[in-house]
């Protein structure tokens, strides 16, 4: 079973607007860790943001957000104000607690990729 | 100074020839990983060391070997080379233990075989 669904293969969105990257997530281990990257054209991975399952509040760096929805395993990025760089590929990842097992590797998506139009 | 580098940044062979890609980190980093994204951008992990030892081997063909000399390096070679092994592949970073922590990633290898 997938373990992260980015359910958006591509987005566009108008310059300056605020756009959201939907992720949902599957895990019964109440320790877990959610991650969001920015690939753009050029190769390299790039790390945004960070969530943890515990954390009160969601997470915001600069222009971007993440609009955690726990009860509904939800992870969704918000980028508000869009500029013509932000124009890349977005995965989402988790990485799940000791309880899992599993060595506590990132576990990722299939990615959305975003256009930004001028 | 560039925290996790990967060498070379391109490389296109034949198939059939042995190939490694070189990985290294600056940031005292207990735990390394390879990763190959295919031509579908998908993500996914090959290998995982932490302080020189084998920690996750993800049903990755035996032609496949990694190596890590010391905890800074983990290095990747490829035998008996196949198309299906064109991809980039990405070596990675992190420390052991803390869940918040991201990992740091190379600029990546474009391996095409020929």
């Amino acid at each position: 079973a997938q373990k992260i669904t980015q359910t958006q293969p591509g987005m566009f969105v108008q310059e300056k607007e605020a756009v959201t990257l939907d992720c949902t997530y599957d895990t019964s281990d109440p320790s877990y860790g959610l991650f969001w990257y920015k690939q753009p054209s050029s190769g390299e991975m790039i790390f945004l943001i960070y969530q943890g399952s515990y954390d009160q509040q969601n997470a915001t760096e600069g222009r971007y957000s993440l609009n955690f929805q726990k009860a509904r395993k939800s992870a969704n990025l918000v980028i508000s104000a869009s500029q013509l760089g932000d124009s890349a590929m977005y995965f989402c990842a988790m990485r799940e607690g000791p309880n899992a097992g599993n060595n506590r590797k990132l576990i990722w998506g299939l990615g959305t990729s975003l256009a930004v139009n001028p | 100074d560039t925290a996790v580098s990967q060498t070379p940044k391109y490389l296109v062979t034949q198939m059939g020839n042995d190939k490694s890609i070189k990985c290294e980190q600056n940031l005292g980093h207990d735990t390394m990983y390879w990763y190959k994204q295919d031509s579908k951008k998908f993500l996914k992990i090959m290998f995982s060391y932490n302080n020189k030892e084998l920690i996750i081997n993800e049903t990755v063909p035996n032609r496949f070997s990694p190596k890590s000399p010391d905890k800074a390096h983990l290095n990747l070679h490829i035998n008996s080379l196949e198309l299906g092994d064109s991809a980039v592949y990405f070596c990675a970073s992190s420390p052991t233990g803390r869940m918040n922590t991201e990992a740091f990633f190379g600029q990546g290898t474009r391996l095409t075989v020929v």
